[in-house]
């Protein structure tokens, strides 16, 4: 299993700010992933976070808006660039780890970051 | 792109209420499923992983089926109490990723 903690967990933001969101495993990990869910949304996965390369993103997102860092094996970072109403969302960042279920590989989460952009 | 749907999107029921909601898959390629109980300000836990047609998995009071032809599973909580309160997601694994379900919210009132 996995212990996963975020920073902050909640934040308000000034439009055309950007905020960086920390989150911290306790364990070493290959892949991080970061997800957020818009208000009435589905949780929707913004870019895999592997240590020592390039995060890749998913259609629909950019690193130039979501610049995310992996410096080593148990940290990540996210950054919200320029940020306007619409990134207002909850972002949570997760690992796959073997967990409880037989063979099949378990997605941990941390507690989300709550975003809102004014 | 791949659509996974849950219904109801929310759910008032009292104490003791049994309940059910649904999350709708597509039934090709599929590997596995599965429900997540996400309480606010909590991370996000699993409660199954759901891999062969007619699998049905349970914890507690909370049990699961699975129906991969026709793309269906359904959560069933029995007895509902205040501590059930949560948002309930399914999330489809049909390829390397997970494709998350909106949610059901689900408030239990004592």
């Amino acid at each position: 299993s996995a212990v996963i903690s975020q920073k902050p967990s909640r934040d308000i933001c000034q439009r055309g700010t950007s905020l960086t969101i920390q989150c911290q495993v306790d364990s070493q990990v290959t892949m991080m992933f970061w997800y957020r869910q818009q208000p009435g949304q589905s949780l929707t996965l913004i870019a895999t976070a592997n240590q020592g390369s390039e995060a890749t993103y998913e259609s629909g997102f950019v690193i130039d808006k979501f610049p995310i860092s992996r410096p080593n094996l148990t940290f990540s970072t996210l950054t919200v660039s320029n940020m306007s109403p619409e990134d207002s969302s909850i972002y949570l960042c997760s690992v796959e780890l073997a967990g409880r279920f037989y063979s099949y590989n378990e997605q941990f989460f941390g507690p989300g970051t709550r975003l809102t952009v004014l | 792109i791949l659509n996974v749907e849950q219904s109801p999107q929310s759910l008032h029921v009292q104490e003791g209420d049994s309940t059910n909601f649904t999350c709708s898959f597509p039934s090709s390629n599929f590997y596995a499923l599965h429900w997540y109980r996400w309480e606010t300000a909590k991370s996000p836990e699993a409660l199954f992983v759901m891999t062969l047609n007619g699998d049905e998995k349970k914890k507690g009071r909370i049990s699961a089926t699975l129906n991969t032809k026709e793309g269906y599973s359904y959560l069933y909580i029995k007895g509902s109490q205040p501590e059930d309160s949560a948002t309930y997601l399914c999330a489809f694994m049909g390829g390397n990723k997970l494709v998350f379900g909106a949610g059901t919210i689900l408030r239990v009132k004592s």
